[in-house]
């Protein structure tokens, strides 16, 4: 158990639809990165936030946007949702700081569009 | 993109050492090797990270070439439950990581 927490594990949703994904950071880690892996794209890194601010962004669409919150937790939302957004949306934490740069994952979300 | 190159897969006995490569030709003073892996699905493992000693902990040894353009993850004693892709990352302590392809380990009785 990494200690990072995501919900929902799983879920089916159609086309044009919207949905939110929820992970919580390990106690005390105040950076939150979001990763999308569907089956041809490999691992790929969408964006990272450090103590509620924006620090990092990767391949992330303008449909999709995220959030961190005060009590550090995170959303990621995806709008207008298309087939090829099926995928596993994976979350990390670290504290990130210097010497303790390693990154905790969750277990992932698990997005099916129909 | 990924500054790292692996072997796409290897095989290793199960209670044989599992010796994987990572050549990073191009890596920075700054950045620290990492390794992660991925078993099926699930969310990647942190395994080990070095700057330019060599590490151990309880997973694994980190072996650092001196020039520090290629690293090696050694699993002292591969059991199944080790058949997984594995990932080397090269990346300044505090940035995001981007993955690669990494090398798909299988672990066989």
């Amino acid at each position: 158990d990494s200690g990072v927490t995501q919900t929902p594990k799983h879920l089916i949703t159609a086309t044009g639809q919207r949905v939110t994904l929820r992970c919580s950071p390990r106690s005390g880690d105040l950076s939150v990165y979001w990763y999308q892996q569907s089956l041809d794209q490999g691992l790929q890194f969408l964006i990272q936030y450090y103590n509620g601010e924006e620090r990092a962004k990767g391949n992330i669409l303008e449909r999709f946007s995220a959030q961190q919150f005060p009590d550090l937790h995170s959303e990621l939302n995806l709008s207008s949702l298309e087939l090829g957004d099926s995928a596993l949306y994976f979350c990390a934490s670290s504290k990130n700081r210097v010497g303790a740069g390693e990154l905790f994952f969750g277990e992932g979300s698990r997005l099916t569009v129909l | 993109d990924a500054k790292t190159t692996q072997p796409p897969s290897m095989d290793c006995a199960e209670g044989r050492a599992a010796n994987l490569p990572c050549n990073h030709s191009t890596i920075s003073g700054n950045e620290y090797v990492y390794w992660y892996r991925q078993i099926h699905s699930q969310g990647p493992q942190y395994i080990i990270h070095g700057l330019k000693n060599n590490e151990t902990n309880e997973m694994a040894s980190l072996i650092i070439t001196e020039d520090r353009k290629s690293s090696t993850l050694i699993l002292p004693h591969a059991t199944l439950r080790d058949t997984a892709v594995y990932y080397c990352i090269v990346r300044v302590n505090t940035d995001k990581l981007i993955f690669g392809t990494g090398t798909r380990l299988q672990v066989f009785p």
